[in-house]
């Protein structure tokens, strides 16, 4: 139980294009997702947290415009990475927690392996 | 400021010794407390978790010790194998309320297992 999914699992895009990544939960529905980064050999970093109909609340210094996220249904949220440049390139992982109330634990996608080039 | 502190960042064990991996943390509003596993190009796998009101958590060859007073806690592989050489992390959630309810992140220990 608790699988989470991502989709694409790796993709490459050219600078300047935009990128769309899912993320679903299979098996639970969850009111919250989350979306992190993590560079090579470095911790995961939070990007935004995700509430199923309703705007998501980005961290601190995250760029809203250029990372947009919706959160359409309680098994879905997508992340678009709009006019990617290769600093956006990394390791985008989403997460979510299982319960239509706030709980604890997080169950992690496969994550999305992004290179602009 | 780090508010969850991990280590160490690197250990290397033996096949069928203990990996201790320790967290210390600084907000006593923290009430979760859990470790991922992560393998390389993957997301991490939420391994076992502990709540403050217990001092101890096993599930299988993991245990979680958890020291309130000294806001430590750490997680123990007992024998360990070689297939649990990964990157470990431990976490706290803050105290936020409902669903705005978020993890701080330590910043990861590398775990080789030697055969």
């Amino acid at each position: 139980g608790a699988v989470v999914s991502q989709h694409p699992s790796w993709v490459i895009c050219k600078s300047g294009t935009s990128v769309k990544i899912e993320c679903r939960s299979l098996d639970f529905q969850a009111t919250t997702m989350f979306w992190y980064r993590q560079f090579p050999k470095q911790s995961l970093m939070l990007m935004a947290t995700s509430n199923e109909g309703s705007k998501a609340t980005y961290e601190q210094g995250v760029e809203k415009d250029k990372f947009l996220i919706n959160h359409a249904s309680l098994t879905l949220s997508t992340l678009t990475v709009t006019s990617a440049h290769p600093e956006d390139s990394s390791f985008y992982i989403c997460s979510a927690r299982p319960g239509l109330a706030g709980g604890y634990e997080q169950y992690f996608g496969p994550g999305t392996r992004l290179t602009v080039t | 400021q780090q508010q969850v502190k991990q280590s160490p960042q690197s250990l290397i064990v033996q096949k069928g010794g203990i990996s201790i991996i320790n967290c210390a943390y600084e907000n006593t509003a923290f009430d979760y407390f859990p470790w991922y596993q992560q393998f390389p190009g993957k997301g991490p796998a939420l391994l076992i978790a502990i709540r403050p009101d217990v001092s101890e958590k096993k599930e299988g060859r993991f245990t979680i010790s958890f020291n309130k007073s000294a806001k430590q806690f750490s997680l123990h592989i007992m024998d360990s194998q070689p297939g649990d050489s990964a990157t470990y992390f431990c976490a706290a959630s803050s105290p936020h309320a409902g669903n705005n309810r978020k993890l701080i992140w330590g910043l990861g220990t590398s775990l080789a297992v030697n055969p």
